[in-house]
Formats: C-alpha cells, structure tokens, sequence
C-alpha cells in the first residue's frame, strides 16, 4: 500500500495568513492526489483534485501543487470557515490511502 | 444534485453482519464514468478506504486486503442504491461508514456517515 504522510500534524495561525500543508507519498504517484477538508460531525469534503485542480464551488484561496512525491495545499487569507482538518489522498493505485490529517486551528 | 443518503443499524453485537445502505438520488447507480466507495474512519485507523464498486459494460467489485474475506459491496439498480455487509464484527470494526461517489478518480460526493458501534 502506498502511504501518505502529512505535516505538520497540527498548526494554529489567525485569519488572514497563508497556510501551507504537505503531504508525501511513498512513491512515485504523478498527479494522482486529492484534498479534503473535514469539520467536526460532518463528511470530508472534496477541495482539490489530481493535484492542482479546484473543484467546483471551492473558493479559489484554496490551491493545490506537486508531482511524483511531494505535494502541497495552501490556504492564502485564512477565513474563519477555514479551521478544520486537511486531508490528503492517492487516486493512483488500489487500496486508496489518506494522510492522518492536519488539523487548523485558532491561534 | 448529487445526493447520497444513507440508513443502517448503529449498535451491533460481536461477530454480527454490519449493513448499510446508500440511497443515491441525482445520479445512475450504473452511470459509465462514477463508482461507488465504501470508507470508514475511526481515530485509531484514520480514514480507511473499504472498496468499491462500478459498472463498465458489467459491474466490478474491489476490495481493500484486510477485510476482503468478511466484505460485500453490490449495486441494486432497480432501488438505484449501493449496500455494504460486512461479516464477523468485532469492536475494531466500530468506526464512521460513509458511502462515496468517485469521480474523476477523486471522493467528489459523500453521504453523511453512520456511526457504527460494536459493543457486547
């Protein structure tokens, strides 16, 4: 199975900042990477997909960027309705697999 | 719009069958370019991909290695709905289930979660 690892586990930053988040693969997945987002009660939601392409209805200060291994989410001009935990994801191969997320939280 | 709801028992017994159902409304069960995913999470696991099923000319099933003795994914199309069983509980299987609409080879459309627990 491919493994995702994310960091940092945890930040805390105010609104307005620009957060990063990484998340690596333990081998080549090209493309093949996906972001979530998850509010507490509710269902991860679909944020970027193959990397760098928004999906529908995402406000554009989300991005996504990488290739291969190492890949990236940023946030620029945090919103409140922006605390919430990231998740990354590999479409390359089966079984799929998820970082342990990062959580965003209020400095 | 896509919406997928889903119904099932929240309290079982070891060694009981977990089933779930996912009613998908806004989409066809047997659409050409979709798939329907099974995901648990749960804090010791995190999220955990279970399987999935789709229709390419006839319908596949794939299975995640550590339940696929004790997994059935299947597709109704006359109820346009998905179903998850899963044999032999045990409390390591007590965990959020959420059915899920793969697109794009991405999770794009997810149903709201059952809280599944088992406890003798």
């Amino acid at each position: 199975d491919i493994q995702m690892t994310q960091s940092p586990s945890s930040l805390s930053a105010s609104v307005g900042d620009r957060v990063t988040i990484t998340c690596r693969a333990s081998q080549n997945i090209n493309n093949h990477l996906n972001w979530y987002q998850q509010k507490p009660g509710k269902a991860p939601k679909l944020l970027i997909y193959a990397a760098s392409s928004l999906q529908s209805g995402v406000p554009s200060r989300f991005s996504g960027s990488g290739s291969g291994t190492d890949f990236t989410l940023t946030i620029s001009n945090l919103q409140s309705e922006d605390f919430a935990t990231y998740y990354c994801q590999q479409s390359y191969s089966l079984p799929r697999t998820f970082g342990q997320g990062t959580k965003v939280e209020i400095k | 719009q896509i919406q997928l709801q889903q119904s099932g028992p929240g309290l079982l017994r070891p060694s009981q069958t977990l089933s779930l159902t996912c009613d998908i409304s806004g989409n066809s069960v047997s659409g050409n370019s979709v798939a329907w995913d099974w995901i648990r999470q749960s804090p010791s696991r995190g999220l955990e991909w279970l399987g999935r099923t789709y229709y390419r000319s006839k319908w596949y099933t794939e299975y995640t290695l550590s339940v696929k003795s004790r997994i059935t994914i299947n597709a109704d199309t006359s109820k346009n709905q998905v179903s998850l069983q899963l044999n032999s509980v045990t409390p390591e299987d007590t965990a959020v289930y959420f059915c899920v609409r793969g697109f794009l080879n991405a999770l794009e459309t997810w149903g709201q979660g059952t809280l599944v627990t088992v406890s003798s």
